[in-house]
This record gives structure tokens, sequence and C-alpha cells, in this order.
């Protein structure tokens, strides 16, 4: 089982600021099948990234994902409000465990 | 557009029994992957279990394994998760997810509300 380990725990940043989310995998991640997704209080998650790059239906632009093997990110380029919430990385290879997420949080 | 209708959450005492549901709606039910993934209130995602579109594999996670059961229903699009002897940590929000595509691998693109269970006595 590929242990997750999302850092950091907590991001504090003003809108319009960039946000770099780390994704680390305990063993490297087949043909790069990494999934982000988004959740704000009260809500499901939400998709946002799969194959570590590729954006899901609708995601804004400002939303980017990269990385390979062991070493993961998501990139908020823009933080916009709506974008203040929870994500988790998620292989989806041969494992299903999700990272212990990262809040980003207004400061 | 997708549409998963969680139901059949509540409160049971520990060692019961309890049964949830989610209808789905939008895409044709039998050619994907679906799966439930539960949430402790406050905390982070837990996958569960999985079931691909004919039902001819399914898949646990070790902490429910020989205590939950998945099926599915094609003609209802309906899927199941068949909960037994439940534990106080098992109290959480469980989602019902679509999974990308019929077989692995694939990601969750679309969830549920989800439907809170909690254990108690």
């Amino acid at each position: 089982e590929i242990v997750l380990t999302q850092s950091p725990d907590a991001l504090s940043l003003s809108p319009g600021e960039r946000a770099t989310l780390s994704c680390r995998a305990s063993q490297s991640i087949s043909s790069r099948y990494l999934a982000w997704y988004q959740q704000k209080p009260g809500q499901a998650p939400r998709l946002l990234i799969y194959g570590a790059s590729s954006r899901a239906t609708g995601i804004p632009d400002r939303f980017s994902g990269s990385g390979s093997g062991t070493d993961f990110t998501l990139t908020i380029s823009r933080l916009e409000r709506e974008d203040f919430a929870v994500y988790y990385c998620q292989p989806y290879g041969d494992s299903r465990g999700f990272g212990q997420g990262t809040k980003v949080e207004i400061k | 557009d997708v549409q998963l209708l969680e139901s059949g959450g509540g409160l049971v005492q520990p060692g019961g029994s309890l049964r949830l549901s989610c209808a789905a709606s939008g895409f044709t039910f039998s050619n994907y992957v679906m799966s439930w993934v539960r949430q402790d209130p406050g905390k982070g995602l837990d996958w569960v279990s999985a079931i691909d579109g004919s039902s001819s594999s399914t898949y646990y996670a070790d902490s429910v394994k020989g205590r939950f059961t998945i099926s599915r229903d094609n003609s209802k699009n309906t899927l199941y998760l068949q909960m037994s002897s439940l534990r106080a940590e098992d109290t959480a929000v469980y989602y019902c997810a679509k999974g990308s595509r019929a077989g692995t691998p694939y990601y969750f693109d679309f969830w549920g509300q989800g439907a809170l269970v909690t254990v108690s006595s």
C-alpha cells in the first residue's frame, strides 16, 4: 500500500498569492496515476487533477499539477476566495489511499 | 448531469447493521466502477470499497473486510453498501463516488453529497 504524505498540513495565504502543495509517495506511482481533489466545508470532494497534470472538466487554468515518481505538486497560481479549502492527493493505480490533506486558509 | 444520491444513513448501536444506497443518474451506470469513501467528521478521506461495472470484482479496505459488502443493481442504477458488526470507529460520512472507467486504473470524477453513519449506544 502506497502511503502519501502531504505538506504542509496548512497554508495561510492571501487572495492573489500563489499556493504550492506537495504530495510525496512512499513508492513510485506508476504512469503518473495521481489525482488531486478539493473539498470545501460541508461539501463533497471535487476532482481537480488526474494523471498528475490533466485538469478535470470545468477546472480553471489557475490550477496545475506536476510531478512524477514519488513527488507531485499542485499549484494554484493566483488564489481566489473560493479556492480556500482542503486539498487531497490520491494514487489510483494499485492503491486507493488518500493523503492526509492540506488546508489552504485565508491569511 | 451526473447525480449520485446516498440514503440509508443514521444512528446504529455497536454491533448493529445498516445498508447504504446510492442512486445514480446521468450516465450509463453499468459502464463504470463505483466506490464508497468515508470521512470521519473533521478528518481526512478513507477509501472503503469498490466494485467493477459487472460486479465481477469487489475490493475492500482491510478495516472493513469481512464486515462490509458492496453490491450494485445495474437495472436500478443503484450502488449498495451493507455494513454489519459496526464499530464506533465506523462513524463517518459515507460518500458514493463514480469511477472514471469500467476498471482499473480509475479516479473518482463525481461524488455524492454523503450519508452520515453514527455508531453509538
